[in-house]
């Protein structure tokens, strides 16, 4: 079975500084998607980023970039120039027929 | 604001009651999925459905059902309510499988007492 796991429950970072946040997940699947969503203190489920695995380029969106290692089965996501509102739980995901969701990782922003 | 909307924002019953649990896709959207959102089980994929037939199951319980309708809104029904069904409910939908985002309602908050 397909698992996703995000080894740090919580992080901090400065504002304006960068963060790397670590997503691990086991398949047997080549093709497949990866996310990363953010939920914040709203509780609404946003999508940060995707990634179809059969792309070797990294996806990117603005700030948020991906660092997709295929063979390792690492999704690490990585938030530059890093905002008070990027305050969140974050999950990564994973997808090719049903969703699973690691358990998230709580990123605080220090001023 | 996803465009999708889900009713009611919270629901409070006792054990044992049965609850229904409503979800308005966004304009145009034919795919429907619920998930539950639990302190200790994280966020699970309940069932999704797309154009009225069901798609795809996650980990649903047998007390839980749900469909979706011609007008494609979706229930989600919740019967012989225990303690640990206290959740967060999502409902998101999509245009069609995985080469589409899914785009979240607000959830609707469970609490069974």
């Amino acid at each position: 079975a397909q698992t996703v796991t995000q080894s740090q429950p919580e992080m901090s970072v400065q504002e304006a500084e960068t963060v790397t946040l670590s997503c691990t997940y086991d398949t047997s699947e080549s093709d497949y998607y990866l996310f990363w969503y953010k939920q914040p203190p709203s509780r609404q489920m946003i999508l940060v980023i995707r990634q179809e695995a059969y792309k070797q380029q990294n996806a990117t969106e603005n700030r948020f970039s991906v660092n997709f290692q295929k063979a390792a089965k690492s999704f690490s996501l990585k938030i530059s120039d890093s905002q008070l509102g990027d305050a969140a739980m974050y999950f990564c995901a994973y997808e090719d027929d049903k969703i699973i969701f690691g358990k998230g990782t709580r990123l605080h922003i220090l001023p | 604001d996803s465009g999708v909307t889900q009713t009611p924002k919270h629901l409070i019953t006792a054990t044992g009651q049965r609850v229904t649990l409503r979800c308005s896709p966004r304009s145009g959207d034919l795919s429907v999925y619920w998930y539950q959102q639990s302190l200790d089980q994280g966020l699970q994929f309940l069932i999704q459905y797309y154009n009225g037939e069901e798609r795809a199951k996650g980990n649903i319980l047998e007390r839980f059902s749900a469909q979706q309708f011609p007008d494609l809104h979706s229930e989600l029904n919740l019967s012989s309510l225990e303690l640990g069904d206290s959740a967060l409910y999502f409902c998101a939908s999509s245009a069609g499988g995985v080469l589409y985002e899914q785009y979240f309602g607000p959830g609707t908050r469970l609490t069974v007492t």
